[in-house]
């Protein structure tokens, strides 16, 4: 079964600070791996995807995050915190195996971006 | 298109009553997923589609739980009869498997219910 574990339920950073929010796998194969944010009475978005293609990935406002086999990780980094980066951020793995084809989400991490 | 849309966005209700969530996923799309937001629980994938046939129902909560895609235009999720447990956001997604793994499933906006 594949699985992610994201490590801290609330990050607390400064503005102007490098936010980085931690993803860890689980899959015997090479996964497909994303990032979605929400935001407060929102629905998730995609801020990033893992397509094999490299292994540093940019995505939307600045995030990117680093795909690494050896460590089994997929975490999530912006070099300068911004306000309106407070949300909850969720890192999700999507099965290769048979025909299934959803994704499975981390518990979330709320990221809180002080002045 | 104007992504996946969900109604209502709200719904209370009294407990005992039916819940009936629905959900229109982005024209073209072969994949559609429900799922439940608590905060004791966190993201659970209730059930997925594939061209409008369930896939995988092993989320479902129990047999109170129903969800149908009558076509690729339209699901709904109900709920009978609703308990307070059941309060929670209801999130619909889609996605396109496109002959690849690594597409995304794009969400609706969510439907919070509450059941008194």
């Amino acid at each position: 079964a594949q699985s992610v574990t994201q490590l801290g339920s609330h990050v607390s950073v400064s503005e102007g600070a490098l936010v980085l929010l931690r993803c860890n796998y689980s899959s015997s194969v090479p996964p497909y791996l994303f990032w979605y944010v929400q935001y407060p009475n929102q629905g998730l978005q995609l801020l990033l995807k893992y397509t094999s293609a490299a292994t540093l990935v940019k995505g939307i406002n600045d995030f990117e995050a680093e795909f690494k086999k050896s460590e089994t990780s997929f975490h999530l980094t912006k070099p300068s915190a911004h306000m309106s980066d407070a949300a909850e951020y969720f890192c999700a793995v999507r099965r290769t195996s048979g025909s299934a084809r959803q994704l499975t989400f981390g518990s979330g991490t709320q990221l809180t971006v002080l002045p | 298109d104007a992504g996946v849309i969900q109604s209502p966005r709200h719904e209370v209700t009294e407990m005992g009553q039916e819940v009936t969530l629905r959900c229109k996923p982005i024209s073209g799309h072969d994949y559609l997923f429900w799922y439940r937001q608590t905060m004791m629980r966190g993201l659970e994938l209730l059930i997925y589609f594939n061209n409008n046939v369930p896939i995988d129902d092993s989320g479902m909560p129990e047999d109170r739980f129903s969800a149908k895609m009558p076509n690729a235009s339209f699901s709904t999720l109900k709920i009978q009869p609703s308990e307070p447990r059941d309060s929670a956001v209801y999130f619909c997604a889609s996605s396109s498997d496109r002959g690849t793994l690594n597409t995304e499933a794009f969400f609706g906006q969510g439907t919070r219910l509450t059941v008194v």
